[in-house]
């Protein structure tokens, strides 16, 4: 595998599921990155890691939980969501939170029913 | 309040002429700016960028122009190809609270007619 997957690539959750999405980056970088797109909305930053440690999170609500292990991976924990968090999750990384070149996974298509 | 704007969210342009894509923004902090582009079921991948300080940055078929004055830049494809047809995102970035923080514009669907 090269650059960086996401897993997986697709997701139909009810509201009162837990569920996982998953983020790997085989590119040695430093910081990692979640990423919203809602319909016919811009990419919106929801956390950045960097040595995984938590920098960033955009005022996100809490029914999102993100986890950091190791450098190479992230995962975005989803519980009790609601209709409106059906979107396009994306994650990314760079070498490090000050580079400015984001590297993208092809991301995970979210409905909540 | 969407500080980062592209206010076309199409466009159609025949192969081999110029493809220009707008965006504009309105944050004087950010400084440096980024294209991505985006095919369907995939992620956005980078194009090109260009610091503050400069106006102009040149890649092969890709050129970005930075009005910093009328918070404005613009990407430039010169001949435009086929494989060009896909969404672009304008990005702007700042440093703040530790990390770089990227800010995206809502993308502009370019069409290559052949």
């Amino acid at each position: 595998e090269t650059g960086v997957t996401q897993t997986p690539r697709h997701l139909v959750m009810g509201m009162t599921n837990k569920k996982s999405l998953k983020c790997e980056q085989h590119l040695g970088h430093n910081a990692m990155y979640w990423y919203k797109q809602s319909a016919k909305k811009p990419l919106e930053l929801m956390f950045v890691y960097s040595l995984e440690e938590r920098v960033e999170n955009n005022s996100v609500p809490s029914r999102f939980s993100p986890e950091c292990p190791n450098s190479s991976h992230l995962f975005l924990h989803l519980h009790t969501l609601q209709p409106e968090d059906s979107a396009l999750y994306l994650c990314a990384s760079s070498q490090d939170p000050w580079s400015y070149e984001q590297y993208f996974g092809p991301g995970t298509r979210l409905t909540v029913t | 309040d969407q500080q980062v704007k592209q206010n076309s969210p199409s466009l159609s342009v025949q192969e081999g002429r110029i493809s220009i894509l707008n965006c504009d923004y309105t944050n004087s902090m950010f400084d440096y700016f980024l294209w991505y582009k985006k095919y369907p079921a995939e992620g956005p991948t980078f194009l090109i960028s260009i610091s503050s300080i400069k106006d102009k940055n040149e890649d092969g078929r890709f050129t970005v122009f930075l009005n910093k004055s009328a918070k404005h830049l613009s990407l430039h494809i010169v001949p435009s190809q086929p494989g060009d047809s896909a969404v672009y995102f304008c990005a702007a970035s700042a440093f703040i609270q530790g990390a770089q923080k990227l800010v995206f514009g809502q993308g502009t669907r370019l069409t290559i007619n052949p």
